[in-house]
């Protein structure tokens, strides 16, 4: 599978653990996207990095949540001192920047549910 | 603030019957629009794209149309059929291209036997 993966697929932790997630985009993609999805909502932007750089971040949720993409390609995201409405779906997304060209494509995601 | 909403949360269409699914949008600002499908237990997946200087687009058995004026986006599916049950997404961006995408809720498309 070439697409955009993610690991764990379900994390259960309880409240006030730190858990961390990583995201494996699609190799040549450039763009990365982390998001967060309640049920019964749309996903909901949280940042984004072009390479390694993180181009966006104010959209994070707290100073709880962090995300990193180190060497440009895999993405971790880390939420420390969880609380139970931190649980959600986590979405990763990937693109590539090119011509104008910015199709998302999101993986699986992660389901935290926090106890 | 302004974001993407709905206008309906379920729809019910006959298998081959045309779905339509509309979204209204707030945010003048937005030139760039995006419908996706996320299908139970999967993350969204791209259906079709439309930006601000075009007012329809057409893709294999789906039509985007675009009316700037009311600020109102609806998704096309032609024949629908079993596999096209799912939540469709419209989502919004400014800027151009997707960036920060701004989501709706969401509809939940059921087809019917």
């Amino acid at each position: 599978d070439t697409g955009v993966s993610q690991n764990p697929r379900h994390k259960i932790t309880k409240r006030g653990q730190n858990v961390t997630f990583r995201c494996d985009p699609i190799s040549e993609h450039n763009r990365l996207y982390w998001y967060r999805q309640t049920l019964g909502q749309g996903p909901e932007f949280l940042t984004y990095f072009q390479n390694e750089a993180q181009l966006e971040k104010s959209r994070l949720l707290s100073d709880r949540f962090s995300a990193e993409r180190p060497k440009g390609s895999f993405s971790t995201l880390e939420i420390q001192r969880t609380e139970q409405g931190d649980s959600a779906m986590y979405l990763c997304a990937s693109s590539l920047t090119i011509g104008g060209q910015n199709e998302q494509y999101f993986g699986p995601g992660t389901r935290l549910t926090v106890t | 603030g302004e974001s993407v909403g709905l206008h309906l949360p379920t729809l019910s269409v006959q298998e081959g019957d045309n779905s339509i699914i509309n979204c209204a949008y707030s945010n003048s600002a937005s030139d760039y629009f995006i419908w996706y499908k996320q299908e139970s237990g999967k993350g969204p997946q791209f259906i079709i794209d439309i930006r601000s200087n075009m007012d329809k687009r057409q893709g294999q058995r789906v039509t985007v149309l675009l009316n700037k004026t009311v600020k109102h986006l609806s998704l096309q599916i032609a024949a629908t059929q079993p596999g096209d049950s799912a939540v469709y997404f419209c989502a919004e961006n400014i800027g151009g291209s997707a960036r920060q995408l701004t989501f709706g809720s969401g509809t939940q498309l059921t087809v019917l036997p």
